[in-house]
Order: structure tokens, then C-alpha cells, then sequence
């Protein structure tokens, strides 16, 4: 079945550093690939995404390239911030056949922990 | 557009009481899920619709768990004699009909906190 690895966490970094999250996966056919973001007690929010490979998703100063010869989807940051400590989950939506029944079901990593100090 | 909203967001609950959680999706969004995330995991799918008709459960909805989504608009959760490994994040996402080729993303509620104590 799908599935989605993260690296290991959590990631402590200074402000102005840079990041990067590693992130791999294992799927049948074509998936969409997702980075979603978590602050405490809330659900996820959408960072970015892609859709085929070769795409770059990018949002707020991230970034992630969809590697379909190394199966991953490393997230990137060139200089972080205080306010970009959350949790940070890579997840992947099966490619399955347009409308069928597990099309758009997300598969996810355990999640990073990041803490970004001043 | 209002997101996707979820009531309760917190919930402390008995062992043994049943307990409903409620979903609002994004209005047009015929694609519901629901997730369960337990502290330091990932979110887990628990169960999917399209419209009003439940097309997939994961093993992990024992048979004390039950999803409706009626008229194919809001969802409701409901989890019966409740057990402390209940405990978890209850997410809800929805998301667009394919056809109007919108965006794969799933979007999510803020999610309802579960307690059993």
C-alpha cells in the first residue's frame, strides 16, 4: 500500500537558517504529493502541493520538488522564522482512476517537529 | 467561503458514553474525510464519502464507530461505548468534485479533541 516517510525530529534551528525536511514515499501509479502544516491545536493547513513530476510546489518562502526517480518530496526553506515553528506532515493522494473510490485519500508521514529560536 | 468547520473542538467524555462529532464541509465540496490523529502521528483515514454514500472504511472503524452524511452536506461521527484509546484528534477534510478540475488538496477542519477519562 501507500506510504509516506518523513525524517526523523524534531528540527531545532536559529532564525535565518536554513531548512530542509526530508521526505520520501511509496505509491502505485501517479500521486499527488502534499506538504500540510499543523500549529498546536489546530488541524492542518495546505503549504503546497504537486501534482506531476518535475513540479514545484512553493508557499511562503517553501519549497518542494516532486522526484519521481528518487520517490521524494523534500521541503525547503531558505531562511525561517519564529513563526514557522508548527509541525510539518508530507502526505501523498493516491493516483488511482479520476473518481474512483480512494481517489484524493491522503496517506501521511508522521510529521516533523520544528522549532525555529530568535 | 467559511472553511470547513467542526463542533465540537473539544470533548472530554466517560468511559463508556457514546459521543457525535459534527463536520460542515466547504459548500460544493461533495468529497468528505475523516482522520483520526493520535498525539506524534500522522493523521490515520478513517472513512470517506462522496455525496451522501459512504464508498470506503478503514479497518480501524471497529464496529463501535459510525459515519452518516445524510443529504450529502454536513457529517456527523459518532463513536459508541467509548474506550481510552478513543483518545485522538478527530480531523475532517473536504474536498471538490474532480470535474471542475480544482486542486487535488483536501482542506481541513480545526478538529475535535477527544478525551476519555
Amino acid at each position: 500500500g501507500d506510504s509516506v516517510t518523513q525524517m526523523e525530529g524534531p528540527v531545532t534551528l536559529s532564525e535565518e537558517a536554513f531548512l530542509t525536511i526530508n521526505c520520501t514515499y511509496t505509491a502505485t501509479g501517479y500521486p499527488s504529493l502534499f506538504w500540510y502544516v499543523q500549529y498546536p491545536g489546530e488541524g492542518l493547513q495546505l503549504l503546497l502541493k504537486a501534482t506531476k513530476a518535475d513540479d514545484k510546489g512553493s508557499n511562503k518562502g517553501f519549497e518542494a520538488t516532486y522526484r519521481k526517480e528518487t520517490t521524494s518530496f523534500h521541503l525547503e526553506k531558505g531562511s525561517v522564522q519564529v513563526s514557522d515553528s508548527a509541525v510539518y506532515f508530507c502526505a501523498l493522494a493516491g493516483g488511482g482512476i479520476a473518481g474512483g473510490t480512494s481517489y484524493g485519500k491522503l496517506t501521511f508521514g508522521q510529521g516533523t517537529i520544528l522549532t525555529v529560536h530568535p | 467561503d467559511t472553511g470547513v468547520s467542526q463542533n465540537p473542538r473539544h470533548k472530554i467524555t466517560k468511559r463508556g458514553q457514546n459521543v457525535t462529532f459534527r463536520c460542515d464541509p466547504i459548500s460544493e465540496h461533495n468529497r468528505l474525510y475523516w482522520y483520526r490523529q493520535t498525539l506524534g502521528q500522522g493523521p490515520e483515514f478513517l472513512t470517506y464519502f462522496q455525496n451522501e454514500a459512504q464508498l470506503e472504511k478503514s479497518r480501524l472503524l471497529s464496529d463501535r464507530f459510525s459515519a452518516e452524511r445524510p443529504k450529502g452536506s454536513f457529517s456527523t461521527l459518532e463513536i459508541q461505548r467509548t474506550e481510552q484509546g478513543d483518545s485522538a484528534m478527530y480531523l475532517c477534510a473536504s474536498r471538490a468534485p474532480t470535474f471542475r478540475q480544482s486542486g487535488p488538496e483536501a482542506f481541513f477542519g480545526q478538529g475535535t479533541r477527544l478525551t476519555v477519562v
